[in-house]
């Protein structure tokens, strides 16, 4: 089975500046996807972005990017030039490859941007 | 607005008692997701459906069901409520059955039992 630790429950941030959120997982299997999903107080859930195991190139969004270390099953998201908006509760997921889109949720980190 | 439709958007019932969620999926969509979020559990996947088809089961109670009709629309049925069911239950909704280019959430469903 498949677990995704977020070790960090909370972070704040300061606007404009850079915040870096952890996420490791641990898998016996090589192919597979891994997202970062945001929910902000409307409790709406929103693909922030994802990367295929598969491609060594991190992942990137505008303001988000990824770090994936693969061998060591480490997939961190880094929020540049973070905004008011930013604020939510940041969650890091697993999806095995060929499991009919199964996802698999980590705890979570709350992100807090302040003025 | 993401294009998933979920009614209602708050419930409250009593213990005992067996509710409802409805879910229409994105325009194009085939495959529903239910997810249940709750304070001490986190997200956790619930079932799956393709095309009217159950493809992959999670976490789900026997006292919960669901099924996608022909038009695509999902139900979630929760049946002999308790106490900790009360949580945010979110559906989804993908092109495909992978799932692996993400999909798309409701705003949820926000359940109370009392």
């Amino acid at each position: 089975a498949q677990t995704v630790t977020q070790s960090q429950p909370e972070m704040s941030v300061q606007e404009a500046e850079t915040v870096t959120l952890s996420c490791t997982y641990d898998t016996s299997e090589n192919n597979y996807y891994l997202f970062w999903y945001k929910q902000p107080p409307s409790r709406q859930m929103i693909l922030v972005i994802r990367q295929e195991a598969y491609k060594q190139q991190n992942a990137t969004e505008n303001r988000f990017s990824v770090n994936f270390q693969k061998a060591a099953k480490s997939f961190s998201l880094k929020i540049s030039d973070s905004q008011l908006g930013d604020t939510a509760m940041y969650f890091c997921a697993f999806m095995k490859h060929g499991s009919w889109g199964k996802l698999q949720f980590g705890a979570g980190t709350q992100v807090v941007v302040t003025p | 607005d993401s294009g998933v439709t979920q009614t209602p958007k708050h419930l409250i019932t009593a213990t005992g008692q067996r509710v409802t969620l409805r879910c229409s999926p994105r325009s194009g969509d085939l495959s529903v997701y239910w997810y249940q979020q709750s304070l001490d559990q986190g997200l956790q996947f619930l079932i799956q459906y393709y095309n009217g088809e159950e493809r992959a089961k999670g976490n789900i109670l026997e006292r919960f069901s669901a099924q996608q009709f022909p038009d695509l629309h999902s139900e979630l049925n929760l049946s002999s409520l308790e106490l900790g069911d009360s949580a945010l239950y979110f559906c989804a909704s993908s092109p495909q059955t992978g799932g692996g280019d993400g999909y798309t959430f409701g705003s949820g469903t926000r359940l109370t039992v009392v």
